[in-house]
């Protein structure tokens, strides 16, 4: 079975830092992956998607990169902004159109 | 409609009652997924529907949750003689089917059932 870490747990860092959450899965046969942020109360919001042929994907102040072989992605967040505030969450995909199992996420502050 | 919609969004109901959560996914999206998340947790899966059919229910956790997407758009997730632990987030997400698609998920804002 399919299983998902995200490593920190909580992450607090002042304005203006780059910083990486990580993400390992345990069964590297996967479909794709997908970053997403969940803001307090709300539902998800997708941010990224690397397929499995993907080694890295961009969206503006983010890059999401994955290593398959080694079960790692990670998600890379430039010049970081209050409003960047939340919890980001991984989540892999075995085939397509199944489930996506998902991590618990990295709830992340980011201080004035 | 332009993103998935979810009803209620918030659901408090009596232990042993029966509850029904909505979820009318993206207008052409035919795979229909219900997910469950509790505080301080990743969503967990629960179901996956490929069109009417249920392609994959493994994650029901027993025989009191069912849902239902008769007609392959909207689904209803019905659950009978609540519990306490039934008390979550209910997510639905939608995505598009097809070799050529990404199997992107797009997500509801999500029913918090609450059950006293």
């Amino acid at each position: 079975k399919q299983e998902v870490t995200q490593i920190p747990a909580a992450l607090s860092v002042p304005e203006g830092e780059n910083l990486v959450l990580n993400c390992s899965f345990t069964d590297s046969a996967i479909y794709n992956l997908q970053w997403f942020r969940q803001d307090p109360g709300k539902g998800l919001t997708s941010l990224l998607l690397i397929q499995s042929s993907q080694r890295e994907q961009t969206s503006g102040r983010l890059n999401a990169s994955l290593d398959k072989s080694s079960g790692r992605s990670t998600l890379y967040i430039a010049a970081s902004q209050p409003g960047d505030s939340a919890t980001y969450l991984c989540a892999v995909q075995k085939h397509n159109n199944n489930d996506m199992r998902f991590g618990a996420g990295t709830r992340l502050t980011v201080k004035p | 409609g332009a993103g998935v919609s979810q009803t209620p969004s918030n659901k408090v109901t009596e232990k042993g009652k029966y509850v029904e959560l909505r979820c009318d996914p993206i207008s052409g999206h035919t795979a229909l997924y219900w997910y469950r998340q509790s505080l301080g947790q990743g969503p967990e899966f629960l179901i996956y529907f490929q069109g009417t059919g249920a392609a994959d229910d493994s994650g029901l956790p027993n025989d009191r949750f069912f849902a239902v997407r008769p007609e392959g758009s909207v689904s209803t997730l019905k659950i009978q003689r609540t519990e306490r632990g039934d008390s979550a987030v209910y997510l639905c997400a939608s995505s598009l089917h097809g070799t050529a698609n990404t199997g992107e998920l797009f997500f509801g804002e999500g029913s918090r059932l609450t059950v006293l």
